[in-house]
Order: C-alpha cells, then sequence, then structure tokens
C-alpha cells in the first residue's frame, strides 16, 4: 500500500534556525517524492520534487531509499517559511495520482 | 488568473440535498484531479481522468459521487443527498502528462459545508 507518514503536526523554530521536516514513506516500487507548500490563504502549490534535485526557496530534499525518507530541510529558517507543508508520492514518472502525507505546520517564530 | 480555477468556492446546503462543483482546468492539461480534505489531513485522492476518460476512482467515491470532464475540458463533481460527512474542502488539481507528469497544480478549492 502507499503511504505517506509526516510525524509532527506542528513545528515551531526560531528565525534562523535549521528547519528539518520528516517525511517517510511506503511505496513497493520506485515512487516520485514530492513537497508541496500551503502557504495562508493560498492555493496548494509545488515546492519541489526530487527528480529535479533543485534548491526552492532555500529547501533541499535528498531521497534516502534505504530510510524511506524525503525530509524537508532549510539551513535557516526565515517567518515567511511559516505555511503547511505536505509531503507526497506518486508512482515511477508521475504516472499515479499523488498521495499525501497529513502535512506539518511550520511556525517560524521571530 | 489562468491556473485551476473552481466554482463556486463557498457551498451550505441542507443533509439530503445535491451539489454540483466545477473544475476549469489550466488550458494545455490533459488531466484532472479531484481530492478531498478534511480538517487536519492531506488532500485524499478521490478520482482523476486523462482527456475526458475517468481513468481511476478511489475507494472513498461512494455510488452518491459522480465525476465527468465531457469534452476534456472543464470537469463537474456532483453529490447526491449530501451527508454532513461530505463536509469538507474539494480540491481540484490538473498537470500535463507526455512521457512523464508536469507538476500538479491546484485550484482554491470548494468548501462544502453540509447542515
Amino acid at each position: 500500500a502507499q503511504r505517506v507518514t509526516q510525524p509532527e503536526k506542528l513545528l515551531s523554530v526560531f528565525k534562523g534556525a535549521p528547519v528539518e521536516l520528516k517525511c517517510n514513506y511506503s511505496y513497493s516500487g520506485s515512487p516520485e517524492l514530492f513537497w508541496y507548500v500551503q502557504y495562508s490563504r493560498q492555493r496548494l502549490q509545488l515546492l519541489l520534487r526530487h527528480i529535479s534535485r533543485e534548491s526552492i526557496k532555500g529547501f533541499t530534499a535528498d531521497l534516502n531509499k534505504g530510510e524511506t525518507s524525503f525530509h524537508l530541510k532549510k539551513p535557516f529558517a526565515q517567518e515567511e517559511d511559516s505555511a503547511m507543508y505536505y509531503c507526497a508520492l506518486s508512482g515511477y514518472s508521475g504516472n499515479t495520482p499523488l498521495v499525501f502525507g497529513k502535512g506539518t505546520r511550520l511556525s517560524v517564530i521571530a | 488568473d489562468t491556473g485551476v480555477s473552481q466554482d463556486p468556492r463557498h457551498k451550505i446546503t441542507k443533509r439530503g440535498q445535491n451539489v454540483t462543483f466545477r473544475c476549469d482546468p489550466i488550458s494545455e492539461h490533459n488531466r484532472l484531479y479531484w481530492y478531498r480534505q478534511t480538517l487536519g489531513q492531506g488532500p485524499e485522492f478521490l478520482t482523476y481522468f486523462q482527456n475526458e476518460a475517468q481513468l481511476e476512482k478511489s475507494r472513498l467515491l461512494s455510488d452518491r459521487f459522480s465525476a465527468e470532464r465531457p469534452k476534456g475540458s472543464f470537469s463537474t463533481l456532483e453529490i447526491q443527498r449530501t451527508e454532513q460527512g461530505d463536509s469538507a474542502m474539494y480540491l481540484c488539481a490538473s498537470s500535463f502528462r507526455q512521457v512523464r507528469d508536469t507538476e500538479a497544480f491546484f485550484g482554491q478549492g470548494t468548501r462544502l459545508t453540509v447542515v
């Protein structure tokens, strides 16, 4: 069964502190992993996907197949990073609908 | 705004009534998805289309739910005989699939409240 687990509902950090949002997945095969973000009163939008291997807004995420994890990291949190973050997976080449985790609310304290 | 649009943004209905939501995807996108999101949960997949063909339906989609995408453009999601448990945010997303999917772009959602 496909499953995405985000163990933290809420993560509070101080501005300038490092951030790590955890994501573990269960999937038989080669999944594609994504992080989506929802800022207050805005629509859900893609932050990054593992195949792009990009750094977006200072965030990075590395797919660890051995640990079945795709944790989201940023070395120095900014207040504008406060949002709801969802980890999601789909099948190889995105050929199946996204399966989302329950999300983690990141609160960056000034 | 050339993104995914959903209508209405909010709907309050009495239990037992039928409701219909509309989603207009990004014009060149051939895939369209419906998701449902309740408080404290991530979006849960309901169904999706490639062009006008409905390719998959989740077990969440009871017989009271039906979705169409008649000409491969906009889509409608109808809920018949609404129940209080149907209260949720209904999200639509679209993407373009050729060899692989582009990212999925989401609409702002329709919030349904069943009273």
